[in-house]
């Protein structure tokens, strides 16, 4: 069935290393993919997102890797930061669903430790 | 940057009584959403609407809810008669067009069903 899910519920890291959230999903005809970003108290805040003509997309320190072989969704995070504290959400959709419903996974909780 | 606008940000009601949240999505954007996340739970999908009706709907979205643009600018949604299980942050989106595009999130009002 439709799911998006994430390896890891929680992640500590260190400031200043990089930080990699995984998620997995299910639906082979998602085509679209996003990552959010959820502070405690705070609507879903859109980081970056990538289509499945794409393997590879770069932001300001974050990067996102599509591997549609085995369905799995990453974000790297550069030089994480305190600020980056925060639930990440992936979430994903198809571009003929013309209702747009999102479909998220169930959430990473990154802890970056000064 | 325009954003996405949701009121009140605490919604306390009673058990079997009607609520009403109210949102204002950015100016440009089409396509409108209602998702919810009941505490510590992932985001899920509730409705989505463009011109004026609705364009999918979850199996969470049953008779007891309705979606109405009263105006050129607001997007409500309302539950007619709350259970206790509403209970949940609900939060508004906004895109340009699914699913192509980014779909932008209010801060959410927290709906408190006693």
């Amino acid at each position: 069935g439709e799911s998006v899910g994430l390896h890891l519920p929680t992640l500590s890291v260190q400031e200043g290393d990089n930080s990699i959230i995984n998620c997995a999903y299910s639906n082979s005809a998602s085509d679209y993919f996003i990552w959010y970003k959820q502070e405690s108290g705070k609507g879903p805040q859109f980081i970056i997102d990538i289509r499945s003509n794409m393997d590879k997309r770069q932001g300001q320190r974050v990067t996102v890797l599509l591997n549609k072989t085995v369905k799995h969704l990453s974000l790297q995070i550069a030089a994480t930061q305190p600020g980056d504290s925060a639930v990440y959400f992936c979430a994903e959709t198809h571009v003929y669903n013309q209702g747009g419903k999102l479909i998220f996974g169930q959430g990473t909780e990154l802890s970056v430790k000064p | 940057e325009p954003e996405v606008t949701q009121t009140p940000s605490h919604q306390v009601t009673q058990m079997g009584q009607e609520v009403i949240l109210r949102c204002v999505p950015i100016s440009n954007h089409l396509y409108f959403y209602w998702y919810r996340q009941i505490l510590g739970q992932k985001v899920e999908f509730l409705v989505s609407f463009y011109n004026n009706e609705i364009s999918e709907k979850s199996e969470i979205f049953d008779d007891q809810f309705s979606v109405e643009r009263p105006d050129g600018s607001n997007f409500t949604l309302k539950i007619r008669s709350t259970k206790l299980e509403d209970s949940a942050m609900y939060f508004c989106a906004s895109g340009r067009g699914p699913p192509a595009d980014t779909q932008y999130f209010g801060p959410g009002t927290r709906l408190t069903v006693l």
